[in-house]
């Protein structure tokens, strides 16, 4: 159970949209695809879930997709607080999960 | 208000035992699966193991399970992490999370344990 492929980092000015990747194996990246967003010394947040669903409160301008194998993360019109770790999720049968790897999202 | 509060830093030294906790409020407790998830420090998200504090129906992550045991409480709402002998290797911090919908929508503030001699 390998954890999920993601780049390592990702940049983008302020307003500016950034959209990364949430690979894994042939098994691995179904529907059941969750994003979390996670700040320096802070817990993690649910930001997407369902592949393409937000939970309440969270801003539209976060967005999630998925072709294939492989789930999608948008986040459009950057803003400042939006510079963080994010990770994807998925359900890897059996009833266990796999975390993706984590992208660095830096607001230049 | 859905809450998930867990037990305090840990100090242990390498071979010792440890417990650590997750106690939930506002919310049927007994009906949602908690998960584990560890964070070694400056790393990602591992998955660990859940547990259905109903029927402590218990999974484990394939590279963990026999490391580590994971139980709970319903009566008193309370998730717990166990480990028989530490490893300086577990130093981590660790999360508690709520499974909703295939997702993990609540999460404790974490319990950072550090395994030292």
């Amino acid at each position: 159970q390998s954890a999920l492929t993601q780049p390592r980092s990702v940049s983008g000015s302020p307003g500016q949209s950034v959209t990364f990747s949430c690979t894994g194996s042939s098994s691995d990246v179904g529907v059941f695809v969750s994003w979390y967003q996670q700040h320096p010394g802070k817990a993690p947040k649910l930001m997407i879930y369902e592949v393409s669903k937000r939970p309440s409160g969270v801003p539209d301008r976060f967005s999630g997709s998925k072709s294939g194998n492989t789930a999608s993360l948008t986040i459009s019109g950057l803003q400042a607080e939006d510079e963080a770790d994010y990770y994807c999720c998925s359900y890897a049968g059996r009833y266990t999960y796999v975390f993706g790897s984590g992208t660095k999202v830096t607001v230049l | 208000e859905v809450q998930l509060v867990q037990s305090g830093a840990e100090v242990r030294k390498p071979g010792e035992s440890l417990m650590i906790s997750c106690k939930g409020s506002g919310y049927t407790f007994a009906g949602y699966w908690i998960a584990w998830v560890r964070q070694m420090p400056g790393k990602g998200l591992e998955w660990m193991g859940i547990i259905y504090p109903g029927d402590s129906d218990t999974r484990y992550s394939p590279s963990l399970q026999g490391h580590v045991t994971i139980s709970a409480d319903k009566s008193i709402s309370t998730a717990y992490l166990q480990w028989s002998s530490l490893k300086a290797s577990d130093t981590a911090m660790y999360y508690c999370a709520r499974q909703g919908t295939w997702n993990y929508d609540y999460w404790g503030q974490g319990t950072l344990v550090t395994v030292s001699s």
